[in-house]
This record gives structure tokens, C-alpha cells and sequence, in this order.
């Protein structure tokens, strides 16, 4: 399974963009990039995915570089509602199962 | 967001005693995960399922886990002898057969005294 690595916490001011990084320089040609997010101890919260082109949806935009290897989760404008604990996975296809493996996350707080 | 439903919010048991939790599936989505929350910590993988089959189990999922689906729509967990360890927050997922996004509950947090 691709291994990801991301900075434990990270500080955004509200209303500005927040840059979540991740690196995943194991990553195979076939395996998606996801990123979920969890609010407090809620259920994990889908966000977004991709597999080589940037990605774009009503919540954030993904920036997978040309290698792969690493990507960014952008929060165009973050509000306080946004804090939370956001987490980049690489789904892995093993056994005839996709697995959606989860790695320790990013702690994002938004100050306001 | 799709929306998956668990059942209880909280549970809690005695040690020794058993446990189901179940989940109330997306419509037609085929594909069901459970994974497990100890307070602080990360989210971990416990099984996937498909067709009736257990498709991956990881080590936590040990003889004293079960999951089925006993009426064709429900899929439960099932925590035979309960130790204080498994005192977490389960989530169950869900992913269509055409789809790539698993969605989650939830959660059910049980709680072993």
C-alpha cells in the first residue's frame, strides 16, 4: 500500500486560502489520490479525488504534480467551520478490493 | 453527501458481553468497509465485504469479529466478547459497485467498562 506523509497540524487565517500538502512518492500509476476530512470525531467527510489531472469541486481543488508523487488540497477560502483534521490516502487495489487506507492527517485549525 | 446510518450513536457494555452494530447501507451500494477510531487516534481499517464475502480483513480483525448481512440489507458488526480495548469509535462505509468513493456514517461509539 502507497504510503502517505502529511505535516501533523497547520494554521490558516479565515477567509484566506488554505494549502494542504501531501506526499506520496510510492504511489503506483493506477492508484487515486483521496482526501476526506473528519470534524471533531464525526464520521470522515469525502472531499475530493483524482488520479493525474487537477480536480475541482464545490469544496476544494486537488493539484496532483506531473509526477505523482505528491499533491495539494486547497480550501480556496477557509471559515472556521473548516478546522478539522484532513487526511490524504492512496487507494490501493489488493485482494479484488479497492482499500482506503488512512494515515494520521493534517490538523488544520482556521483562526479567525 | 450520500448518507450512511448506524445504529446505536453509543453503546455501553460490559466486558465479556457482546456487541452488534449495524449500518443501514446506501441504496445499491454493494461494497461495505467497518473501520474503527480509539479515542485520539487514527482511523484504522478493519474489513471490507462484498457479495456476502469477506474481501480483506486486517490484523485487528481478529475471531472475535463477524460481519454479515442478516436480512440482505442491513450489515452489522459483531463484537463476540467485548474487552476494554475495543472501547472506539466504529464507523461503517459504503461504495456503489460503479463508484470509487466510499462514503461513511457516523459512527457508533462503544464503550467497554
Amino acid at each position: 500500500d502507497a504510503k502517505t506523509t502529511q505535516p501533523t497540524s497547520m494554521d490558516c487565517a479565515e477567509g484566506r486560502a488554505a494549502n494542504l500538502p501531501c506526499n506520496h512518492s510510492t504511489i503506483s500509476g493506477n492508484e487515486y489520490v483521496y482526501w476526506y476530512r473528519q470534524i471533531h470525531s464525526q464520521g470522515p467527510q469525502y472531499i475530493i479525488h483524482g488520479l493525474k489531472n487537477n480536480e475541482t469541486n464545490e469544496m476544494a481543488s486537488l493539484i496532483i504534480t506531473e509526477d505523482r508523487k505528491s499533491s495539494t488540497l486547497i480550501l480556496p477560502h477557509a471559515t472556521l467551520r473548516d478546522t478539522a483534521v484532513y487526511y490524504c490516502i492512496v487507494r490501493s487495489f489488493t485482494s479484488g478490493t479497492y482499500k482506503y487506507i488512512f494515515g494520521t492527517g493534517t490538523r488544520l485549525k482556521v483562526l479567525a | 453527501e450520500p448518507e450512511v446510518t448506524q445504529t446505536p450513536s453509543h453503546q455501553v457494555t460490559q466486558m465479556g458481553q457482546e456487541v452488534i452494530l449495524r449500518c443501514v447501507p446506501i441504496s445499491n451500494h454493494l461494497y461495505f468497509y467497518w473501520y474503527r477510531q480509539i479515542l485520539g487516534q487514527k482511523v484504522e481499517f478493519l474489513v471490507s465485504f462484498y457479495n456476502n464475502e469477506i474481501s480483506e480483513k486486517s490484523e485487528i480483525f481478529d475471531d472475535q469479529f463477524s460481519v454479515e448481512r442478516p436480512d440482505g440489507s442491513n450489515f452489522t458488526l459483531k463484537i463476540r466478547s467485548t474487552k476494554l480495548e475495543d472501547s472506539a469509535m466504529y464507523f461503517c462505509a459504503n461504495r456503489p459497485s460503479s463508484g470509487n468513493t466510499i462514503y461513511f456514517g457516523e459512527g457508533s461509539w462503544l464503550t467497554v467498562v
